[in-house]
């Protein structure tokens, strides 16, 4: 069935380093979502992409389509404490209302 | 209500008992999602909901799990002879339709001893 890998699985950062979490598909995506998940808390959506090449910006997010859209990348810029969480990519599997999460990437930011 | 409500926030329970989970969507919400979490994992897709009807049971582990939804509104996430295994966190998720935003709900801490 689609899978999406993320990687990597863990990041510890100090405040105000950059950071970069990584979606990949072998089949070809027709979207992809990314959620954050605060520790102790729920998912909550950050953004929907679905054409090739797209980048969409939030503050200091970056989120990006890969060209063939095997791929996705979130980029946070000078990152806060604020930005500590779990932060999941997430595909619709074609022809279905299933919603299949990766493994996630989870965030540490040291003050 | 303003989100996704879910009860019990937590529940304890002992190998073997049956345990029901309830999520209340928001409100007009017509596409309902249960998916279960374990420790440090991603989500698990269980089942989706439109209106009453379950289109996709595809997710649910075992003929253990049950869930229905009545009147377009609230779903019971039901499982019988609790195992173990089971222990996790339950999550709820609504949207307005199909493939739309989803939002989910503080989620249910099981626990089975």
């Amino acid at each position: 069935g689609q899978q999406v890998m993320q990687i990597p699985q863990y990041q510890h950062v100090q405040e105000g380093e950059d950071f970069t979490t990584y979606c990949n598909s072998s089949t070809t995506l027709s979207n992809i979502q990314w959620y954050k998940q605060r520790p102790g808390g729920h998912p909550v959506f950050l953004i929907q992409l679905v054409k090739s090449g797209e980048v969409k910006k939030q503050k200091r997010l970056t989120f990006q389509f890969g060209e063939a859209k095997k791929n996705s990348s979130l980029h946070i810029t000078a990152t806060q404490t604020t930005d500590v969480g779990t932060y999941f990519c997430a595909v619709w599997m074609d022809s279905s209302y299933k919603l299949i999460f990766g493994s996630g990437t989870r965030l540490l930011v040291r003050p | 209500g303003a989100g996704v409500s879910q009860s019990p926030s937590n529940k304890v329970t002992e190998k073997g008992k049956d345990v029901e989970l309830r999520c209340d969507p928001i409100s007009g919400h017509t596409a309902l999602y249960w998916y279960r979490q374990s420790l440090g994992q991603g989500l698990e897709f269980l089942i989706y909901f439109q209106g009453n009807s379950a289109p996709d049971k595809s997710g649910l582990p075992s003929d253990r799990f049950s869930a229905e939804r009545t009147g377009g509104s609230v779903s019971t996430l039901t499982i019988q002879r609790t195992q173990q295994e089971d222990s996790a966190v339950y999550l709820c998720a609504s949207s307005y339709g199909a493939r739309d935003t989803q939002y989910f709900g503080p989620g249910t801490r099981l626990t089975v001893l």
